[in-house]
């Protein structure tokens, strides 16, 4: 079955700064890659998602890279605010396995003021 | 905005006993999840429900666990004799199409003692 990675799992940025969060997976099946951002105590947040016909998509300071070949994707914030500061998981879906995600182990991103 | 609402948020129970974890999914989707969450770790994938039946589950969704869908609204997950273990966040998801973006609920937080 899919195995996702994350790294890192903490990662600690100054406002303003970009910050960059990469995952793997082994299914080359999967075809689906959201990312989600959760807040302490509430629920997985979409942020943005990228789909396997796509190397690359952006909604403002967010954007995420794929690379099919290599089978890693990456998301990446810039300009940095403290609202930023979550937990991001990253997660692999294949469409044949009936929109399952497997998430990532999780980077907590700390954005310092 | 439509969202996913799952009852009770915080359940409470005793070693042995049986839970069942409410979720009312967003109302025109045809896909719904259950992942769990313990506690500082990754979201896990327990499993998924389609045309009134499972179509695919986890190593972690064994004979203990069930799910069903007793009405039009309700999507329940059935844990038959709680363990310790099973103490984590259940967050129920549902979603429109095959392989798209999951709507998470807030989640239940059950407590096993």
């Amino acid at each position: 079955g899919e195995n996702v990675e994350q790294h890192p799992s903490t990662l600690s940025v100054q406002e303003g700064d970009s910050a960059v969060i990469k995952c793997t997976y082994s299914d080359s099946a999967s075809n689906y890659f959201p990312w989600y951002k959760q807040e302490l105590g509430k629920r997985p947040q979409l942020i943005i998602d990228i789909r396997s016909n796509v190397g690359e998509k952006k909604d403002q300071r967010i954007a995420v890279t794929l690379n099919k070949t290599a089978k890693h994707f990456s998301l990446h914030i810039t300009e940095t605010q403290p609202e930023d500061s979550a937990v991001y998981f990253c997660a692999a879906s294949t469409s044949g396995s009936q929109g399952n995600l497997i998430f990532g182990k999780g980077t907590k991103l700390s954005v310092k003021p | 905005e439509p969202e996913v609402t799952q009852t009770p948020s915080h359940q409470v129970t005793q070693m042995g006993q049986e839970v069942i974890l409410r979720c009312v999914p967003i109302s025109n989707h045809l896909y719904f999840y259950w992942y769990r969450q313990i506690l500082g770790q990754k979201v896990e994938f327990l499993v998924s429900f389609y045309n009134n039946e499972i179509s695919e589950k986890s190593e972690i969704f064994d004979d203990q666990f069930s799910v069903e869908r007793p009405d039009g609204s309700n999507f329940t997950l059935k844990i038959r004799s709680t363990k310790l273990e099973d103490s984590a966040m259940y967050f129920c998801a549902s979603g429109s199409f095959l392989g798209t973006e999951a709507f998470f609920g807030q989640g239940t937080r059950l407590t096993v003692v």
